[in-house]
């Protein structure tokens, strides 16, 4: 069962108009963390946030920000007055702790490819 | 600060030849990962390392994959031989440690078998 789903594979938005990213997650871990990562052109993967299972308070950082949402499972980004650098594909993933293989490796979903139409 | 490095950063190999990835992670790291990422997908482990020993490698194909991380700070991840689905890119990544810390990663190296 896939444990990260990104629903939306692309979404194209008109520059300053503000994006939602959804991520729904799905874990039988009480202790668990959720990331967000941006892969520009370039390839590169780039750390956006970390939050762990037990802080719910969404997250604001400059124009983007964070919600999540124990009860629905979901971690949704949003871009406020989005620009055409913040043009890239967005995955949101998952780490969990258990014995054995597997344990805090990240789970990514298939990733939102983001264009910003200038 | 320097980030992860990788090299090469493209390689185009025909079936059943060799091929090797260089890593040189975040200094003081001493965990490191080695991703797989397929066109449209996200990444998806090959093995992790924590100092020089493989700490979980469950998801390497260890039929024609191997890895090596000497003294714990550079690794290579080696091909032999190469097949047409092995196309992806390879991505090395680096933490502080094991558990729950933020990955960094390097630029990958984008392998074409043909």
């Amino acid at each position: 069962a896939q444990k990260v789903t990104q629903a939306q594979t692309e979404i194209s938005v008109v520059e300053k108009e503000d994006v939602t990213l959804d991520c729904v997650y799905e874990t039988r871990d009480t202790t668990y963390y959720l990331f967000w990562y941006k892969q520009p052109p370039s390839g590169e993967l780039v750390f956006l946030i970390r939050r762990n299972s037990f802080d719910e308070q969404n997250e604001i950082s400059g124009r983007y920000s964070w919600n999540f949402q124990k009860s629905t499972s979901s971690f949704n980004f949003t871009i406020t007055a989005s620009q055409v650098v913040d043009s890239a594909v967005y995955f949101c993933a998952l780490s969990e702790a258990y014995s054995g293989a597997g344990s805090y490796q990240l789970t990514f979903g298939k990733g939102t490819k983001l264009s910003v139409i200038p | 600060e320097a980030g992860v490095v990788q090299s090469p950063r493209y390689k185009i190999i025909e079936k059943k030849q060799p091929v090797a990835f260089w890593c040189n992670p975040i200094s003081g790291h001493n965990t490191l990962y080695w991703y797989r990422q397929n066109l449209g997908q996200g990444p998806e482990l090959l093995i992790r390392y924590e100092n020089e020993e493989a700490v979980d490698d469950s998801q390497l194909p260890k039929d024609r994959f191997s890895a090596e991380r000497l003294k714990g700070v550079d690794s290579t991840l080696k091909i032999q031989p190469a097949e047409l689905g092995d196309s992806a890119v390879y991505l090395c990544a680096s933490s502080p440690g094991t558990g729950f810390y933020e990955q960094y990663f390097g630029p990958g190296t984008r392998l074409t078998v043909t």
